[in-house]
């Protein structure tokens, strides 16, 4: 069955520095988004990406972040300078319909910021 | 923005009982109602969702249903098995207009005692 891989699982990182996270999405889905989850708090939304440009976006999605699809399989999503307050999981989704429905996540990416 | 209230956060059932985990929303214009199971060390999983011109929808011993007039929707699970044990998110979004990502609950700690 399909499914939605990211790299790394663990990335330790130190305060300023920047972070790539990668994302290969389901290969037939057009819709992409990432999403974190603070440990113990809800998973949250932070932008979603289609047709090359940006969706939506949440206020957690700032000046620091940014998303870019590089090729035809990889998703990205960049921060800039990170902060101890990035410490997160961070999910890739990806989904086939227009409209966000049938969002399919990833195993998720532990960001830790030091 | 769109609110999701989850409860309980932890609920414990005998195997063979039903669980039914609850969550209400606040935008009366969300119409896509998904629930994510994430076992520990994975993603979330997509396993129901439901849309807003539907009352009920099941898949075989899971079934959700959703009452608009009162903004909830509830998850139940019947006849339980070991492998239910994980944490339950609810999550909510409106969709069209490009606002599609999903909100989620705080997720319920769903644990099967053999």
């Amino acid at each position: 069955e399909p499914e939605v891989t990211q790299t790394p699982s663990h990335q330790v990182t130190q305060m300023g520095q920047e972070v790539i996270l990668r994302c290969v999405p389901i290969s037939n889905h057009l819709y992409f988004y990432w999403y974190r989850q603070i440990l113990g708090q809800k998973v949250e939304f932070l932008v979603s990406f289609y047709n090359n440009e940006i969706s939506e976006k949440s206020e957690i999605f700032d000046d620091q972040f940014s998303v870019e699809r590089p090729d035809g399989s990889n998703f990205t999503l960049k921060i800039r300078s990170t902060k101890l307050e990035d410490s997160a999981m961070y999910f890739c989704a990806s989904s086939e319909t227009r409209g966000g429905y049938e969002q399919y996540f990833g195993p998720g990416t532990r960001l830790t910021v030091t | 923005g769109e609110n999701v209230e989850q409860h309980p956060s932890t609920l414990s059932v005998q195997e063979g009982d039903s669980a039914v985990i609850k969550c209400t929303y606040s935008d009366s214009a969300s119409n896509y109602f998904p629930w994510y199971k994430q076992e520990l060390g994975k993603g979330p999983q997509l396993i129901i969702d439901i849309r807003s011109n539907v009352g009920e929808k099941k898949d075989q011993r899971i079934a959700v249903t959703l009452n608009k007039t009162a903004k909830h929707f509830s998850l139940h699970i019947t006849e339980t098995q070991p492998e239910d044990s994980a944490v339950y998110f609810c999550a909510a979004s409106k969709h069209g207009g490009g606002a599609d990502g999903l909100t989620f609950g705080k997720g319920t700690h769903l644990i099967i005692q053999p």
